[in-house]
């Protein structure tokens, strides 16, 4: 168990909808990444906030948002969606994430979009 | 970047032998290195890391090689277990410049270890 957590574990909606990922970082880790991996494009970054405030954007859509709380969660929004949202999203974090350090993953949320 | 699925290389070894897992990164700039193991349906499992400044790296039963003339990771599993089957990335963390460091993934290598 890494102790970061992610909610729901599984999540089926249809193309248009929009939905909301929820991710709750390591106790003390005020960094929280979000990666998506599908079957055809591997781990890819979206997304890094730090103590609130986004520090990194990666290969995120536009229909994608996402935020990180006074209490350190974060939320993944995703809109508008389409069949190739279909992924498997995961959170990380990391104490800092300003230096080299090792990234945890929680056990990711399984989005379905049919 | 790869896909996890169909198209990943895949390294089948028998129960007992040791593995090898081979990475190359893309990146000269990339100073700190991670091992990460993914299970069917879960997470990345951190197994172990590199810092630039080291060419070797032991752990239980793992030992991470790193050869930065070639940009390339090994990631060696002794006595290779049926629970040690899974995927394997290799990851390089590199700053931005920008105040934030990141992680680009490798490919992966399934690993099936046959009792």
């Amino acid at each position: 168990d890494s102790g970061v957590t992610q909610t729901p574990k599984h999540l089926i909606t249809a193309t248009g909808q929009r939905v909301t990922l929820r991710c709750s970082p390591r106790s003390g880790d005020l960094s929280v990444y979000w990666y998506q991996q599908s079957l055809d494009q591997g781990l890819q970054f979206l997304i890094q906030y730090y103590n609130g405030e986004e520090r990194a954007k990666g290969n995120i859509l536009e229909r994608f948002s996402a935020q990180q709380f006074p209490d350190l969660h974060s939320e993944l929004n995703l809109s508008s969606l389409e069949l190739g949202d279909s992924a498997l999203y995961f959170c990380a974090s990391s104490v800092a994430g300003s230096g080299p350090e090792t990234q945890y993953f929680g056990p990711g949320t399984r989005l379905l979009v049919l | 970047g790869e896909s996890v699925g169909l198209h990943l290389p895949t390294l089948s070894v028998q129960e007992g032998d040791n593995s090898i897992i081979n990475c190359a990164y893309s990146n000269s700039a990339s100073d700190y290195f991670i091992w990460y193991k993914q299970e069917s349906g879960k997470g990345p499992q951190f197994i172990i890391d590199i810092r630039s400044n080291m060419d070797k790296r032991q752990g239980q039963r793992v030992t991470v090689l790193l050869n930065k003339t070639v940009k390339h990771l090994s990631l060696q599993i002794a006595a290779t277990q049926p629970g040690d089957s899974a995927v394997y990335f290799c990851a390089e963390n590199w700053g931005n410049g920008a105040g934030s460091y990141q992680l680009t993934f490798g490919k992966g290598t399934k690993l099936s270890v046959i009792p």
